[in-house]
């Protein structure tokens, strides 16, 4: 079955820490995978996407196949990065459809 | 632009009512998808249009049904509503590829008693 699994619910990290959302997914083909955020009270909106493979934010996320796995990783975290994070894949095969994770919050700590 | 309008913001209906949500897209946008969040899950893709046609299904009960106007503005249904149904159904559109950035509305929050 088409997945995409993240297994933290919660991330508290200090500013200036680094920052990885672990994402993993299950499909069989070529996945499309994206990151999108929530800020506090704004709309859902992509932070990044895998076939754009550009940084946005500081953000970047690799995507690993053999582990399949798409990773969210920023160097230094930013109090404003705070937010929901839900990682998401395009499947293709049969009916296409969205599948989103259940979304991990970020808290930034000073 | 305001951005993708969705409407009412807030719904309360009883088991076994109707219910018709409305979405109106970013000018431009040829293309609407539905999806439904429940309290702490991510969202969950309920349906995408495309000039008018259905281009993508979720895994969700024929009590769903949707549909696009001329103008790409849509309507998401549902029928029978259960306790279940209580959720956020937020709206997304995009200018029409499958792989085109999705802009999400503020969302409709609707809670069945």
């Amino acid at each position: 079955a088409q997945r995409v699994t993240q297994p933290e619910k919660l991330l508290s990290v200090f500013k200036g820490a680094p920052v990885e959302l672990k994402c993993n997914y299950s499909y069989s083909g070529s996945p499309e995978l994206f990151w999108y955020v929530q800020y506090s009270r704004q709309r859902l909106q992509l932070l990044l996407r895998h076939i754009s493979r550009e940084s946005i934010k500081g953000f970047t996320a690799d995507l690993n196949k053999g582990e399949t796995s798409f990773h969210l990783k920023k160097p230094f975290a930013q109090e404003e990065d705070s937010a929901m994070y839900y990682c998401a894949l395009i499947s293709t095969s049969g009916t296409y459809k969205y599948i989103f994770g259940t979304g991990t919050r970020l808290k930034v700590l000073a | 632009d305001a951005g993708v309008t969705q409407s009412p913001t807030h719904l309360i209906k009883t088991r076994g009512q109707h219910v018709t949500l409305r979405c109106s897209p970013i000018s431009g946008h040829k293309s609407v998808s539905w999806y439904q969040q429940v309290l702490g899950q991510g969202p969950q893709f309920i349906f995408q249009y495309y000039e008018k046609e259905e281009r993508g299904r979720g895994n969700f009960p024929d009590r769903f049904s949707a549909r696009q106007f001329p103008n790409y503005s849509s309507e998401l249904n549902v029928n029978a509503l259960l306790l279940g149904d209580s959720a956020l159904y937020l709206c997304a559109s995009s200018l029409g590829g499958i792989f085109e950035t999705q802009y999400f509305g503020p969302g409709t929050r609707l809670l069945v008693l």
